[in-house]
C-alpha cells in the first residue's frame, strides 16, 4: 500500500473555527492532491500540487486553502469553517502527474461542523 | 470540460454471478486514461483497473475487465465470478493525456452482492 497518512482521521467542529487537515507520504511523490467527497457527487478536486510551494485550484476551491512547505506534507486549510464544508476528505498522491501512475489514496478524514 | 457519467446509482448480482457496470464520459482530447475505483464500506479508495486511450486492447485484473469503446466514450467494467468481498461503491474516473492533471469521478455505482 502507498504510505499515505491522513490527519485527524475525525474531527467534530463548530462553525466558523479554522481547521487544517494534514496529508503526509513516505513515497516521496510529487503530486498531492485533496478530494471531498459527498453523497451524490462522487469525489471532486479541492486542489492539488505538483512540487513544493507549487498548487493550484481545483474544481470547488472556494473556502479552502493549501501549502506544501515539504515534498512529505500538504495540508488543507478551512480558514472559517461552513457546515457546508461538512464532508468526507481524501488525500491522494501520484509520481506523475497524469494517467500514467494512478493517484493512490489515504483513508480519508471524516469533518463534521456543527 | 471533461465529465463522466455513471446511469446506475445501484446494483444487485448474484455471487458467483457476472455483473457489468457502465460509464460513459466527455472530452475532446484524444490521449487520456481511464480507471475504475472500489470503495468498500471501510471508505478505503482502491484501484481496481486503468485503461490508456491509446491502447486498443482492453485491460484486464484477475476477475475484473473493461469494454473500452473509444469513439463511443464508453468504459464499463465487468466482473466475474462475483464474490462477497466485491460488495462496493465503484466510481469511474478520468484524466487527460495533456497538462490537465485533474482526476474527475463519476457519481458512482453502488454494486450489491447478494449471496
Amino acid at each position: 500500500d502507498a504510505g499515505i497518512t491522513q490527519s485527524p482521521r475525525h474531527k467534530v467542529t463548530e462553525t466558523g473555527t479554522p481547521v487544517t487537515l494534514r496529508c503526509h507520504q513516505t513515497e516521496n511523490h510529487r503530486y498531492m492532491y485533496w478530494y471531498r467527497q459527498d453523497p451524490g457527487h462522487g469525489l471532486r478536486l479541492i486542489h492539488y500540487s505538483y512540487g513544493v510551494k507549487d498548487t493550484d485550484k481545483g474544481e470547488v476551491s472556494d473556502g479552502y486553502s493549501v501549502s506544501r512547505s515539504k515534498t512529505e506534507d500538504f495540508l488543507l486549510t478551512l480558514e472559517s469553517a461552513t457546515s457546508s464544508q461538512t464532508s468526507v476528505y481524501f488525500c491522494a498522491i501520484s509520481d506523475l502527474g497524469q494517467g500514467e501512475q494512478p493517484q493512490h489514496f489515504g483513508d480519508g478524514t471524516r469533518l463534521s461542523i456543527l | 470540460a471533461q465529465t463522466v457519467t455513471q446511469s446506475q446509482p445501484e446494483m444487485s448480482v448474484q455471487e458467483a454471478e457476472t455483473v457489468t457496470l457502465s460509464c460513459t464520459y466527455d472530452t475532446s482530447e484524444n490521449n487520456y486514461y481511464l480507471f475504475w475505483y472500489k470503495q468498500p464500506p471501510s471508505r478505503q479508495m482502491i484501484l481496481v483497473i486503468r485503461q490508456e486511450a491509446y491502447k486498443q486492447q482492453n485491460a484486464t485484473e484477475n476477475r475484473f475487465s473493461v469494454n473500452f469503446q473509444k469513439a463511443a466514450k464508453s468504459f464499463s467494467l465487468k466482473i466475474s465470478d462475483s464474490q462477497l468481498g466485491d460488495t462496493a461503491m465503484y466510481f469511474c474516473a478520468f484524466i487527460g493525456g495533456g497538462s490537465n492533471y485533474k482526476l474527475t469521478f463519476g457519481k458512482g455505482t453502488l454494486l450489491t452482492v447478494n449471496p
